[in-house]
C-alpha cells in the first residue's frame, strides 16, 4: 500500500531559528513529490520535485528529494511567526501505463513559531 | 480569476439530511477532486474526475456521490450524512493531476 510519512507531527520553535521538516514515502510508480502550507484554510502549493538532488529554493524555504533513500526535506530558516502552519507534503504516481495518479498526502506537520 | 470556489463555507446536517457541497473553478482545469481533512487524518481522497462525464472512487468515497457535467463544476453529494461525515471537506483542481489548486473548504458538522 502506497503510503506518505511525515516528521515530527508538531514542533514549537523560536523566531530566526532554522527548521526542517521530513517526508519519506513508500509509493509504486513515483513521479514527484509536492509540498503545501496550510494555514486557516486552504492548502498552497510550495514546491514540486522530480529529481534527485536538485534543491528548489523560495526566500527562505528550500526542499531537496532523494529517489534513492526515499524521502524529501523541507528547510525554513530564519524562522518568522507567519511560517506557522501545517507543512503538508504528497507523493505523485503514475497509474496505468502511465496516466497521471492522485496525491497521496501525508499527515502534516504542525510548526508554532514563537516570537 | 476566482480560482476554485467551494460553498457553503459552513454547513450543520441532522443524521439523515441529505446536501450538496458545490465546487467550481474557472481555470480550465480537466482534473477536480473532493477530499476531507481530519484532525491527525491529512488529506484523504474521497472522489475524483479527469474529466467531464468520468469520476471515480478514491480512498474513502463511501456515503458520498460525485458527477461531473461540465468541466467547470464538480459537486459532491451526501445522500444520507452520518456524525462519521463531520470533517472540513476541500474540492481541487489542476491541469492534470499534481499541482492541485484548492478551494477554502467547508466545515460539516453532522448531529
Amino acid at each position: 500500500e502506497d503510503k506518505v510519512v511525515q516528521s515530527p507531527l508538531s514542533l514549537v520553535v523560536h523566531e530566526g531559528d532554522t527548521v526542517t521538516l521530513n517526508c519519506s514515502y513508500e509509493v509504486t510508480n513515483f513521479r514527484s513529490l509536492l509540498w503545501y502550507k496550510q494555514e486557516k484554510k486552504a492548502p498552497t502549493f510550495l514546491f514540486m520535485l522530480t529529481s534527485s538532488g536538485i534543491e528548489k529554493k523560495s526566500g527562505r524555504l528550500s526542499s531537496i528529494l532523494d529517489k534513492k533513500e526515499l524521502f524529501s526535506i523541507l528547510n525554513i530558516t530564519a524562522t518568522q511567526t507567519g511560517d506557522s502552519a501545517v507543512y503538508l507534503c504528497a507523493a505523485w504516481p503514475l497509474r496505468y501505463g502511465g496516466s497521471q495518479g492522485n496525491l497521496i498526502f501525508g499527515k502534516g506537520t504542525k510548526l508554532s513559531v514563537k516570537p | 480569476n476566482a480560482g476554485v470556489t467551494q460553498t457553503p463555507k459552513f454547513q450543520v446536517l441532522k443524521t439523515g439530511q441529505s446536501m450538496t457541497l458545490q465546487c467550481a473553478q474557472d481555470m480550465n482545469h480537466e482534473y477536480m477532486s473532493w477530499y476531507r481533512q481530519d484532525p491527525g487524518m491529512g488529506l484523504r481522497l474521497i472522489h475524483y474526475s479527469v474529466g467531464a462525464g468520468i469520476t471515480d472512487q478514491g480512498e474513502v468515497p463511501n456515503g458520498y456521490n460525485v458527477s461531473r457535467s461540465t468541466t467547470e463544476d464538480f459537486p459532491l453529494r451526501l445522500l444520507s450524512a452520518a456524525p462519521s461525515q463531520t470533517s472540513v471537506y476541500f474540492c481541487a483542481s489542476s491541469y492534470s493531476g499534481g499541482e492541485l489548486f484548492f478551494g477554502e473548504g467547508s466545515r460539516l458538522t453532522v448531529l
